[in-house]
Parts: structure tokens; C-alpha cells; sequence
């Protein structure tokens, strides 16, 4: 399994953009890249995934250079209420060959006012 | 749909006693997987199960066990509650096995004298 390195915690001020990078030098060749955010007192909640390039929705986007090794979440313009926990999961699902989804320690992102 | 819902929010057991953590999800998902959640240690997997009478290990499975007899319902069973597992417990759920979407449910924290 892939092992992730986050940052522990970053901070932020609202209407910026929050760039959260995450480490996985022995990715897999079936491994996506897949994050999370989680809010005081909830369960987590999926944000975004990719396997390489770029991917964008309408709450984030997510890079990943050609060597993969390393993914970065950005979100536009945070608000306080992006405050949370941010996760990295770098995997393969059960459902081919029987990977594992494992979480990490996560970054907390604080946005200030 | 109720998403994915769990029972109780809140527990207390003593050393010993045995207790089943309830899930069920009504959005006919193949996949479903438990996590604790402990301080500073993100999430980490229990057991998870690629559909109905399938289950399979996670990272931490000593002292947890699960059946699946049907889609909806995946029951964590503590067989006798040890102070470590004090924690908080997520069930998830994601509608195939290949799916990196999970759905989490809103935790049980549960509390081991």
C-alpha cells in the first residue's frame, strides 16, 4: 500500500487559495489518488479523484505531474466554512484486485477570517 | 434516501461486555466498510465488505467481527470491549467495489471503562 505524507495543519484567510500537497513516492500503477474533507464531529466526505493531469469539479481541482508521485488539492478562494480535515488516500478499490482504501493522518486547514 | 445511518451515537460498555455497532444504507450499495477513528490518528480500516455474504480484513480487524447477509445492512460486533477500542466508529459505503466515492455515516463514539 502507498504511504502518504500530508502537512499536519496549514493555514489560510478566506478568499484565498489553499494548495494542500500530498507525498506518495511508491505509488502503484492501478493507484488513484482520491481526497477527503472532514468536519468536526462528521464523517468525511469525498472532494475529488484522479489518476494523473489535472481533474477539476465544482468544488475543487486536483494536480498530479506525470511521475505521480506527489498530488496537490487546491481550492479556490476558501471560505470559513472550508475549514477541516483534508485526507489523502492513495489506493487501489476492492473491487480491483482487491486493493484497500486507507486513510492517512490528513492536514487540517484553518481559514481565518 | 437516508444515506447511510448508524446506532447508537453514543455508547458506554465495560470491560468484557460485547456489543454489534448497527449500519444500513438504503442506496442499494455493493460495498461497505467500518473505520475508527482515534485522536491524531486519522481513520484507519476495520473490515469491509465487496457485497453481500463477502467480508474481508482492513488494517486493524483483531477484536471486530462482520457478516453481511444482506446489501443494506454491514453490523460491527465487539466480542468483548477492551478501553482500546474506545474510539469513533464510521461505517461507509460507495455503490460498486470499483468505486472511490464513499458515503460516510455520522459516527458512533463509543466509550470503553
Amino acid at each position: 500500500l502507498a504511504k502518504t505524507t500530508q502537512p499536519i495543519s496549514m493555514d489560510s484567510y478566506e478568499g484565498q487559495e489553499v494548495n494542500i500537497t500530498c507525498s506518495h513516492n511508491n505509488i502503484a500503477t492501478n493507484d488513484y489518488i482520491t481526497w477527503y474533507q472532514q468536519f468536526p464531529s462528521q464523517g468525511p466526505r469525498f472532494i475529488i479523484q484522479g489518476y494523473k493531469t489535472k481533474v477539476t469539479n465544482e468544488v475543487a481541482s486536483l494536480f498530479i505531474p506525470a511521475d505521480r508521485k506527489s498530488s496537490t488539492l487546491s481550492l479556490p478562494r476558501v471560505s470559513l466554512s472550508d475549514t477541516a480535515v483534508y485526507y489523502c488516500l492513495v489506493g487501489d478499490v476492492p473491487g480491483n484486485q482487491g486493493g484497500k482504501l486507507i486513510f492517512g493522518q490528513g492536514t487540517e486547514l484553518s481559514v481565518k477570517p | 434516501n437516508a444515506g447511510v445511518t448508524q446506532t447508537p451515537k453514543f455508547q458506554v460498555l465495560k470491560t468484557g461486555q460485547s456489543m454489534t455497532l448497527q449500519c444500513a444504507q438504503d442506496m442499494n450499495h455493493e460495498y461497505m466498510s467500518w473505520y475508527r477513528q482515534d485522536p491524531g490518528m486519522g481513520l484507519r480500516l476495520i473490515h469491509y465488505s465487496v457485497g453481500a455474504g463477502i467480508t474481508d480484513q482492513g488494517e486493524v480487524p483483531n477484536g471486530y467481527n462482520v457478516s453481511r447477509s444482506t446489501t443494506e445492512d454491514f453490523p460491527l460486533r465487539l466480542l468483548s470491549a477492551a478501553p482500546s477500542q474506545t474510539s469513533v466508529y464510521f461505517c461507509a459505503s460507495s455503490l460498486r467495489a470499483d468505486s472511490y466515492e464513499q458515503y460516510f455515516g455520522p459516527g458512533t463514539r463509543l466509550t470503553v471503562t
